[in-house]
């Protein structure tokens, strides 16, 4: 069973702290892994895809890492803005279908 | 440029009672999803769609059933609902994997029910 595994479950921030938040995945047969940040009371919204291991990508002060088994969430010297649930999600075959399984997510809060 | 539209955003049942919850988005896109998303459960599929008039099981699709009459709507039926499924209910679409080789999902902004 594909498992995603997301931590520390929460987190503060004083503003231009920099810091990183952990997915580690058990999945057969990875097709790619999301990156999803949502805020409260609204649907999550797409951030990064990331499909084989060593690949990068970037946004403004986010930027994402994929090993074999798990990826890096860093961020970059944070504004309150970027307060909001980071949610982690990894697409796999299943069923003959192709499967999109999500984390429980990272709460993250960046004072001012 | 709409997206992905749930209605309706509140709705309070009685056990037993029945309900619907519509879907639609303008994006001309061919698969469609709805998730529930609990408090330590993340967001979990319950049924989803590759096309029009077709429809699959997800995760948990039990007590739940589904129409995709239409390619821009897709509908999340309770017929009698219990507490357990008392939760946030997200649609969400994405182009085939054809087309994009990733299933990068457009959410809607949800859909709270709760169940007395």
């Amino acid at each position: 069973e594909d498992q995603v595994t997301q931590s520390p479950e929460a987190l503060r921030l004083q503003e231009g702290e920099s810091s990183s938040l952990n997915c580690s995945y058990t999945v057969s047969g990875l097709r790619g892994l999301f990156w999803y940040r949502q805020d409260p009371g609204k649907g999550p919204e797409f951030l990064f895809t990331l499909y084989s291991a060593g690949e990068e990508k970037e946004k403004e002060r986010l930027k994402a890492t994929l090993t074999k088994k798990e990826s890096f969430l860093h961020i970059t010297a944070p504004k309150p803005e970027d307060s909001a649930t980071y949610l982690c999600a990894v697409q796999a075959p299943w069923e003959g279908y192709q499967k999109v399984t999500f984390g429980t997510g990272t709460k993250l809060q960046v004072i001012p | 440029n709409a997206g992905v539209t749930q209605t309706p955003k509140f709705r309070v049942l009685k056990t037993g009672q029945s309900m619907t919850l519509l879907c639609a988005q303008d994006m001309n896109h061919e698969y469609m999803y709805w998730y529930r998303q609990d408090p330590g459960m993340g967001l979990r599929l319950i049924h989803y769609s590759v096309g029009e008039g077709t429809t699959a099981k997800g995760e948990v699709p039990d007590g739940y059933n589904v129409s995709r009459l239409k390619k821009q709507n897709f509908l999340l039926g309770l017929e009698s609902a219990a507490p357990s499924q008392t939760s946030v209910y997200f649609c969400a679409s994405s182009y085939s994997l054809w087309e994009s080789g990733a299933n990068v999902l457009t959410f809607g902004a949800g859909s709270r029910l709760t169940v007395l």
